[in-house]
């Protein structure tokens, strides 16, 4: 029974650049959230989200970043024109419920901008 | 969330109980407490969650107080592997809604030593 899977582990960007991450959530699950975890500090939600619908965005960035889910594939999370503070670990949990706090988290995303 | 007051860091030695302790004094009649882990450069670990009945599964087990003010995570026989930060979320629910948002506080540093 896989888990949650993100790809890819680690992604190098330069400034300016678009970083696309990817999360495929467990079998069965449909709900997708998104939690960043700035060097040093603590996790942080991002974005909720369920199939082709974005329940909570109350901790995404105003600009660059945007995350969809959509009817066929992984959920993605998009964030353009990177800058060096966009460096984070970036995971994606799935939980099989609607707004559920029971989350299962992947590996994660390391995204190092240069 | 409901505020939560964890110690920063505890030992435990290894084949021992780790007893890990929360404070949720402001916690609400409908509010669930929560136990993750998070394994150094991991994504976290769901552990396990509950109300107010003590609550056991494969990973551990929670006590909760009659009053539910305050918890305790019990790791019966800790091993090297448990050397993790845990963190205890108490989700904030209003109107009974669940809205799957997690706040991660600073949590405590178990480190189990042989």
């Amino acid at each position: 029974n896989a888990g949650v899977m993100q790809n890819p582990r680690h992604l190098v960007r330069r400034r300016g650049q678009e970083a696309r991450l990817r999360c495929s959530p467990m079998k069965g699950h449909s709900h997708v959230y998104w939690y960043r975890q700035l060097p040093e500090e603590g996790l942080k939600f991002m974005v909720y989200l369920q199939k082709e619908n974005i329940i909570d965005e109350s901790g995404m960035p105003k600009e660059r970043f945007s995350a969809e889910f959509p009817k066929e594939g992984p959920s993605i999370l998009r964030i353009q024109q990177v800058v060096r503070g966009d460096s984070a670990a970036y995971f994606c949990a799935s939980s099989e419920r609607t707004g559920s706090e029971e989350q299962y988290f992947g590996p994660g995303t390391r995204l190092t901008v240069t | 969330d409901a505020k939560t007051t964890q110690p920063p860091s505890m030992d435990c030695a290894e084949g021992r109980a780790a007893n890990l302790p929360c404070n949720h004094s402001t916690i609400s009649g409908n509010e669930y407490v929560y136990w993750y882990r998070q394994i150094h450069s991991q994504g976290p670990q769901y552990i396990i969650h509950g109300l107010k009945n003590n609550e056991t599964n494969e990973m551990a087990s929670l006590i909760i107080t009659e009053d539910r003010k305050s918890s305790t995570l019990i790791l019966p026989h800790a091993t090297l592997r448990d050397t993790a930060v845990y963190y205890c979320i108490v989700p904030r629910k209003a109107g009974g809604t669940s809205y799957g948002k997690l706040t991660f506080g600073q949590g405590t540093i178990l480190t189990v030593h042989p």
